[in-house]
């Protein structure tokens, strides 16, 4: 099956500072998604990416199909942008989502 | 609009217990699924049913069983609960193929202990 890997695994900032966190994939993707998972463990959708650019207040990420990766962008980090971030993928000849195993972001104030 | 419905939010069960987690969605999407959350770790799919009256076995299934009840409705079922089925249980629908966009929306967990 697909193997996704997120880098880096643990990510500290201080509160302003901006960030990016990378998802690479071994596959051709149908779908992409970016989730944030709160500390009340809540899984938050924050972008249908599998391919371009896109961009929410101060998220954006970039999917480059062709070269099998994912970039997450945070700008002017908060506390409360506190949490795991995972990358999920759906590989073309399935219809399931298959998670790399998260980036562990602290934003201290 | 609830979206995906899990219950319960939290269970302890001894071990060698059975118990059913239930799950329900009112988007109307055909794909459901069920993941396994441990510390430290990405989901894992368990069991998924593309549509009503098909399912299949994900990554993890030992220990597991699944029904589609009808389109609204996917349970996951503990037959004898062991202390490595400790986890964090999500459910989740797939959105169909819509104007070039499709995803995944997930409920918002059960947290499951075996003593």
């Amino acid at each position: 099956g697909i193997q996704v890997e997120q880098s880096p695994p643990d990510l500290i900032l201080q509160e302003g500072a901006n960030s990016t966190l990378r998802c690479n994939f071994s596959d051709s993707v149908n779908n992409l998604q970016w989730f944030h998972q709160n500390p009340w463990g809540q899984l938050i959708n924050l972008f249908y990416i599998p391919s371009g650019t896109k961009q929410n207040g101060r998220l954006s990420a970039t999917t480059v199909a062709t070269e099998r990766y994912s970039l997450l962008y945070i700008s002017s980090s908060q506390t409360t942008d506190s949490g795991v971030y995972f990358c999920a993928v759906e590989e073309t000849s399935g219809s399931r989502l298959t998670f790399g195993e998260g980036t562990q972001l602290t934003v201290n104030p | 609009n609830a979206g995906v419905t899990q219950t319960p939010k939290f269970q302890v069960l001894k071990t060698g217990q059975s118990m059913t987690l239930q799950c329900a969605q009112d988007m109307n999407h055909n794909s459901m699924y069920w993941y396994r959350q441990d510390p430290g770790m990405g989901l894992r799919l368990i069991y998924y049913s593309a549509s009503e009256g098909t399912t299949d076995k994900g990554e993890v299934p030992n220990g597991y069983n699944v029904s589609r009840l009808n389109k609204r409705e996917f349970s996951l079922r503990l037959e004898s609960a062991a202390p490595s089925q400790t986890s964090v249980y999500f459910c989740a629908s797939r959105r169909p193929w819509d104007r070039g966009i499709y995803g995944y929306t997930f409920g918002s967990g059960t947290r499951l202990t075996v003593v």
